[in-house]
C-alpha cells in the first residue's frame, strides 16, 4: 500500500467549476505539503499545513490529522489552473525528507 | 530575483558516460535535495545535503554521486553505474532540513542515446 495516495488520478473540469483533490496518508506526520507541477515540469509549493485550513487566492487546503486526510480545493477554476497537483508528507523523523503522491492531473477546459 | 537554477534543461547521455547536472541557488538555504521523477511515480529522493560538505543518501542513491563544496551549489553526477538514467531530475532547497517549504528548480530531462 502506498503511504501517500491521491484521488482522483485524472480530473477534467469546465472553467468556473469547484474542484476537490484528495490526499490520504498512512504515516504519522507533522505537516503536509501541496505542490503544483506545471506542464513544463517546474514545481511550486502551494501550502504546508499541519492543522485546519489555509487559503491563498482561489486555493484552499484543509487537513484532518486524526483521519490522515487532506483536500485541496480550487474555487472558480480557470484553464491556467491546469497542472499536476501533488501532496507530500515527511517521513523518517527528518521532517523535510518527503514521501510524494503520484499526483492528480487536472485539466480545466474553457 | 532569488531562486534555483538547474542546467541544462535537456541532457543526453551516451552509453558508459558520466554526466553532471547543475543546481545553483541564491536563496541562502542550507538544505538542498535531488529528486528523480518517472512517469506514473511520485518524486523519489536521490541525495540530500543539510549543510556544506555534508550529504546523505536518499532512497535511490545507487548510480549517482553528489558534492556540496559551496552553499549555493549541489551538482548531481549520473554515473555509468546507473543503468536506467532516463528521467526528469528536480533539485530543491529549503532553509533547513526541518519542516520548511522546499523551493524547486525547473528540472533537467535526461535521456539516453
Amino acid at each position: 500500500k502506498n503511504e501517500v495516495e491521491q484521488s482522483p488520478q485524472n480530473l477534467t473540469a469546465q472553467e468556473g467549476e469547484f474542484i476537490t483533490i484528495n490526499c490520504s496518508y498512512s504515516v504519522g506526520i507533522s505537516a503536509l505539503h501541496w505542490l503544483q507541477q506545471h506542464p513544463g515540469g517546474g514545481i511550486v509549493s502551494l501550502f504546508m499545513l499541519s492543522s485546519g485550513k489555509k487559503k491563498h487566492g482561489r486555493l484552499i487546503a484543509t487537513i484532518n490529522i486524526q483521519e490522515k486526510h487532506s483536500s485541496l480545493h480550487i474555487t472558480a477554476s480557470h484553464p491556467r489552473d491546469s497542472a499536476v497537483y501533488i501532496c507530500a508528507v515527511p517521513y523518517g523523523g527528518a521532517t523535510n525528507k518527503l514521501i510524494f503522491g503520484t499526483g492528480t492531473l487536472l485539466a480545466v477546459q474553457p | 530575483d532569488g531562486g534555483i537554477t538547474q542546467s541544462p534543461k535537456y541532457l543526453f547521455r551516451k552509453e558508459g558516460q558520466n554526466v553532471t547536472l547543475s543546481c545553483e541557488q541564491n536563496l541562502n538555504h542550507d538544505a538542498m535535495y535531488w529528486y528523480r521523477q518517472d512517469p506514473g511515480q511520485g518524486l523519489r529522493l536521490i541525495y540530500y545535503s543539510q549543510i556544506v560538505n555534508d550529504f546523505q543518501k536518499g532512497d535511490i542513491a545507487e548510480g549517482y554521486s553528489v558534492s556540496r563544496e559551496k552553499k549555493e551549489s549541489f551538482p548531481l553526477t549520473v554515473t555509468s553505474a546507473q543503468k536506467n538514467p532516463t528521467a526528469f531530475y528536480l533539485c530543491a532547497s529549503s532553509i533547513s532540513l526541518s519542516g520548511n517549504i522546499q523551493y524547486f528548480g525547473a528540472g533537467t530531462r535526461l535521456s539516453v542515446l
